[in-house]
């Protein structure tokens, strides 16, 4: 399994508290996303980062920002949070090379967000 | 938003062959077709990926048709653990580009 580690894996907070989500690599990859997963809605890309300090918004972006101060680390933010951001959120992170240039993404095992 | 068509959902015998239908008719020619499952809540997992050529690993077999619009995942000896939904996903080869889910087939292995 690719080495993807995601904290906290659950958090239960108030709304209009900050929150940070990290993802952390090993395999040095260069490419990480950030998706949020709702029932009736699957995976939804919120940011990604195509390398340390680059990224760039996803679909759903509004209410969140994101660091990659490192190749390792990819935070993310949620400034003030809302209960609609009470959802599952997933770490993915891809690479390509030239035999391989269609990198396959590999996923964390996520982290559970509750917002009261 | 996706640009694949899967079944909602499929049944298949325990033992038996699973064989998951996607379509992307309107999939550019450098666009691969990529496959990912994600069983119960955890992570999706990657599964196999083509272009043009059928491709097979240790997981499955993918089959694209000569006109790229279609392909099938075929599981060969589907078990209870291949439970889950299944994602068929059309991608430029091209490493920041996202991967964009749509709903995919729920697979349920029936003992």
């Amino acid at each position: 399994d690719a080495g993807i580690t995601q904290s906290p894996r659950h958090k239960v907070t108030e709304t209009g508290t900050p929150v940070t989500l990290r993802c952390h690599q090993t395999e040095n990859h260069r490419y990480m996303y950030w998706y949020r997963q709702d029932p009736g809605h699957g995976l939804r890309l919120i940011h990604y980062s195509y390398g340390v300090k680059d990224t760039d918004k996803g679909e759903v972006s509004d209410g969140y920002s994101v660091s990659r101060s490192k190749t390792e680390d990819f935070l993310l933010t949620l400034e003030s949070a809302t209960s609609s951001q009470t959802s599952v959120y997933f770490c993915a992170i891809s690479e390509t090379t030239k035999s391989n240039p269609a990198g396959e993404l590999f996923f964390g095992e996520g982290s559970r967000l509750t917002v009261l | 938003d996706a640009k694949t068509t899967q079944p909602p959902s499929m049944d298949c015998a325990e033992g038996r062959a699973a064989n998951l239908p996607c379509n992307h008719s309107t999939i550019s020619g450098n666009e691969y077709v990529y496959w990912y499952r994600q069983i119960h809540s955890q992570g999706p997992q990657y599964i196999i990926h083509g272009l043009k050529n059928n491709e097979t690993n240790e997981m499955a077999s993918l089959i694209i048709t000569e006109d790229r619009k279609s392909s099938t995942l075929i599981l060969p000896h589907a078990t209870l653990r291949d439970t889950a939904v299944y994602y068929c996903i059309v991608r430029v080869n091209s490493g920041n580009t996202p991967l964009v889910f749509g709903k995919g087939t729920r697979l349920s292995v029936i003992a």
